[in-house]
């Protein structure tokens, strides 16, 4: 079972800042949170992840409560093309590629 | 795109029959991993191919089952197909295997119909 809960669905306006939040309350100490996003009929394409620290990249930023119990991925200036499903990770097993996706939050970028 | 490819995008089969699924995977990258993604769902993780050898599996049945070649490239095969074995079927790349590795390059799915 997914270790993430999110949101089934959120909206937002075009060139706005759409904030995706996750809750990982049972995460472990060595487990990072993984972002990915799911365009329609695409696989899914790798976002950002991160441990502790906040994290930024060209496509987003990460932030993760101080306690690590959950997260917010943010995307500065959000798109019709952001329009995806948006799927919060915790890392499982020895291996660091076996992610276990849950149902993610589906964005709708309007203008 | 990531430069993992698939094939084929698209088959239909007929139930208690086989399918192998192909995967190219991005230059430079020795581990594949398989997903498989239910209609409104999100993917799950089948297994994962590092160095032609399994090295972590999901919870899914013997009759799948999988192969990496000398050059990375992996296939999927699925036996004694079920009607709830209808999917999207992800191909992802990347290099290291056993480690964190952080991201993930999916292919565009074979999404396969069981009838």
């Amino acid at each position: 079972d997914a270790k993430t809960t999110q949101p089934p669905s959120m909206d937002c306006a075009e060139g706005r800042a759409a904030n995706l939040p996750c809750n990982h309350s049972t995460i472990s100490g060595n487990e990072y949170v993984y972002w990915y996003r799911q365009i329609h009929s695409q696989g899914p394409q790798y976002i950002i992840h991160g441990l502790k620290n906040n994290e930024t990249n060209e496509m987003a930023s990460l932030i993760i409560t101080e306690d690590r119990k959950s997260s917010t991925l943010i995307l500065p200036h959000a798109t019709l093309r952001d329009t995806a499903v948006y799927y919060c990770i915790a890392q499982e097993g020895q291996y660091g590629n076996k992610l276990v996706f849950g149902a993610g939050t589906i964005l709708r970028v309007k203008s | 795109e990531t430069g993992v490819t698939q094939s084929p995008t698209h088959l239909i089969k007929t139930r208690g029959q086989q399918v192998t699924l192909r995967c190219s995977s991005q230059s430079g990258h020795n581990t594949v991993s398989w997903y498989q993604q239910a209609l409104g769902q999100g993917p799950q993780f089948i297994f994962q191919y590092y160095r032609e050898e399994e090295n972590g599996r999901g919870n899914f049945p013997p009759r799948f089952s999988g192969l990496q070649f000398p050059n990375y490239s992996s296939e999927l095969n699925v036996n004694a197909l079920e009607l709830d074995d209808s999917a999207l079927y992800l191909c992802a790349s990347t290099f290291g295997g056993g480690v964190n590795t952080g991201e993930l390059f999916f292919g565009e799915g074979s999404r396969l119909t069981v009838l």
